[in-house]
């Protein structure tokens, strides 16, 4: 089975704050995402990266950045937190070449940002 | 273009009526289109797939029923459970989803009253 964890289910931060969120996943997949989920918006992507040190800018990167040192984490960055941040966040993963192609999602990171 | 327009938002139906869902896009370069179902507190979870070759698909009680010419995707949910209360997700994906990157709809919130 696929596992895909993140590293808190609730967060509160204050504004101007750096915010770590962290994904680890088991299944050694090259590809790893981050979305953002509000209500009526659905999935938005933020970041997603093909391999290790690699990242590619998604539909509304502003504000955040990305990271990944090793195959098996991506980790999402607020520079400096903002309210508008405040929002469910998604880690999620996808095997490069694999006869399935659905992406595995974490359970995600509540996020407030007061 | 890169949408992906989902309908409806929202959708209540009794326990063991039909549920549908229906979701259209513009790019015809579009090649596999998957529906997520997440439950509360949970990440998505790949339900079915389907890739333009065929105009249904059926698993169980869900199925899929694509119209490449009128470029329409919709999910089926036959007798509806409780159970099945969650939000539905359609996705799009090119090169038949090889490269991980999914467009998602808004999303339909689903409630199925017992």
């Amino acid at each position: 089975d696929v596992k895909v964890t993140q590293s808190s289910r609730y967060l509160v931060k204050r504004t101007g704050e750096k915010v770590f969120l962290e994904c680890v996943q088991d299944m050694d997949h090259e590809n790893m995402f981050w979305y953002r989920q509000d209500p009526g918006l659905g999935l938005r992507l933020i970041y997603f990266s093909y391999d290790v040190k690699m990242k590619e800018k998604g539909d509304i990167p502003e504000g955040y950045s990305v990271s990944r040192e090793k195959k098996e984490r991506f980790s999402l960055i607020l520079e400096s937190a903002s309210t508008n941040q405040t929002s469910m966040y998604l880690c999620a993963t996808h095997g490069q070449g694999a006869v399935s192609y659905e992406q595995y999602f974490g359970p995600g990171t509540r996020l407030t940002v007061t | 273009q890169q949408q992906v327009k989902q309908s409806p938002q929202s959708l209540i139906v009794q326990k063991g009526g039909i549920s549908i869902i229906n979701c259209a896009y513009e790019n015809t370069a579009f090649d596999y289109f998957p529906w997520y179902q997440q439950f509360p507190g949970k990440g998505p979870a790949l339900l079915i797939a389907i890739r333009p070759d065929v105009s249904e698909k059926k698993e169980g009680r869900f199925t899929i029923s694509f119209n490449k010419s009128a470029k329409q995707f919709s999910l089926h949910i036959m007798d509806s459970q409780p159970g099945d209360s969650a939000t539905y997700f359609c996705a799009a994906s090119m090169s038949g989803g090889s490269q991980g990157n999914l467009i998602f709809g808004k999303g339909t919130k689903l409630s199925v009253k017992p």
